[in-house]
């Protein structure tokens, strides 16, 4: 069975960075793209970015609001995938999620709490 | 971006009835390989997001079959054919056609 664990959320103050994780396990993880999605208190979903696998060159995309702040990167040596998170602001307080992208976001992690504030 | 329209936002459900949501695009999500890239999530309460439908008409793995889903171009239908307490939550589709992936607002399916 697949499955997704994240973590590294935590509060953190405005323009600080952050380093969340995603770990993989029960599928072959470089043979898939992950995406990050995130979730504000209280709100619907949002697409925060993808990385493709390196069959497909490893690429990565943004959604607007974190492009230039965010980086997604992946070790499939250890079936990780990371996401690098620059110069936050309060609108970044959010759950996040990872997820497996294949046929649809068929896994998600249980998603960690980012919490930015002063 | 793809602009993802839901409705109804709130839907109260009888037991045992059918309910069906509406995913509205502001473009076409029909690729040149044929496939509409529309898929429904189902978010129930403290919890992940759950993949229901993908490609806008194939159930993933698991899904109950009286989840179905219809559509083509830029409209598309979830439909719960005999509505059961297990089944609220928030409903959410998503366009995976072009990047940003967007999503629709959601709609609250909850209990008479």
């Amino acid at each position: 069975e697949a499955q997704l664990v994240e973590s590294g959320g935590t509060l953190v103050n405005p323009g600080r960075s952050l380093r969340l994780s995603c770990s993989g396990s029960g599928f072959t993880f470089g043979e898939n793209a992950m995406s990050w999605i995130r979730q504000a208190p209280g709100k619907g979903l949002e697409w925060v970015g993808v990385i493709r696998s390196l069959d497909y060159g490893g690429t990565t995309e943004y959604a607007a609001s974190v492009k230039g702040r965010f980086t997604i990167s992946r070790d499939d040596s250890k079936s990780m995938a990371y996401l690098e998170m620059n110069n936050l602001k309060t609108e970044d307080t959010a759950v996040y999620y990872c997820s497996r992208h294949r046929d649809g976001h068929d896994y998600w992690g249980q998603g960690t709490l980012v919490t930015v504030s002063s | 971006d793809l602009v993802m329209t839901q409705s109804p936002r709130s839907l109260p459900v009888t037991p045992g009835e059918p309910a069906s949501i509406s995913c509205r695009s502001s473009q076409s999500l029909l690729h040149t390989n044929g496939y509409h890239y529309l898929d429904w999530y189902l978010q129930k309460a403290g919890q992940s997001p759950q993949l229901l439908i993908f490609l806008a008409i194939n159930r993933a793995s698991g899904v109950p079959d009286r989840f179905s889903a219809s559509g083509s171009g830029t409209n598309f239908t979830l439909t719960i054919r005999r509505v059961e307490a297990e089944d609220v939550g928030v409903y959410y589709c998503m366009q995976a056609l072009q990047t940003p992936l967007t999503f629709g607002g959601g709609t609250k399916v909850e209990i008479k």
